[in-house]
């Protein structure tokens, strides 16, 4: 039972660049989240995505935008890097409609914005 | 918007002692959940509470949710050194799961 892998580990771009995240979720969970989480701070919610939709947002810009495939799988595009960027971008897949809330984390990819 | 907050932020103790780490949030919640990260990893789940007043116990852990379902705390007895990582609380509000920033334990052996 595969769990929830990301792609690439690691990261590092440019100021102004455009960046691609990839996630899969663990085999039966429908629902992707994804985290933004910077040194020494605790995971910051981007966004989530169900059935090919966004569906809660937290507090980030527009340039950060994600789309969900039909096989559950993800994506997390950030447009116009800033150094304040870097961070470890987590995603966590999840079950809707269950009694339980657990997000099952990936391993995460280290974005460094030089 | 909702917060949660958790201290502290930093614990650094002697193996075999104990420790405990506290969240409140802002808001009240519909669940509460912990996670533990070992460094260099990623975020793991331990559990879920859910019901006012809720303690569930797992081995050395126990988790309790307050009354009012705002606050949250995590006692580990008698700590190991695999114990070491970052604590953290997520609070679930009417709709996003917000982080604490985490407490950091050490433990020497």
């Amino acid at each position: 039972d595969a769990g929830v892998t990301q792609s690439p580990t690691h990261l590092i771009k440019t100021r102004g660049q455009q960046v691609t995240l990839r996630c899969s979720p663990k085999s039966g969970h429908d629902t992707v989240s994804w985290y933004q989480q910077a040194l020494g701070q605790g995971p910051q919610f981007i966004f989530q995505y169900y059935e090919e939709e966004e569906r809660q947002r937290g507090n980030f810009p527009d340039r950060f935008s994600g789309h969900q495939f039909p096989n559950y799988s993800s994506e997390l595009n950030v447009n116009a890097l800033l150094l304040g960027d870097s961070a470890l971008y987590l995603c966590a897949s999840s079950k809707a409609r269950t009694s339980t809330d657990t997000q099952y984390f990936g391993p995460g990819t280290r974005l460094t914005v030089l | 918007g909702q917060q949660v907050m958790q201290i502290p932020q930093y614990q650094h103790v002697q193996e075999g002692e104990d420790f405990t780490t506290y969240c409140n949030s802002s808001t009240t919640l519909s669940n509460i959940q912990w996670y533990k990260q070992r460094p260099g990893g990623h975020p793991v789940f331990l559990i879920q509470l859910v019901k006012s007043g809720e303690v569930k116990k797992q081995k050395r852990l126990t988790f309790q949710f307050g009354e009012a379902k705002k606050n949250s705390s995590l006692h580990i007895t008698a700590t190991q050194t695999t114990d070491v990582g970052t604590y953290f609380c997520a609070g679930r509000g009417s709709e996003k799961l917000v982080f604490g920033k985490g407490t950091k334990l050490t433990v020497n052996p």
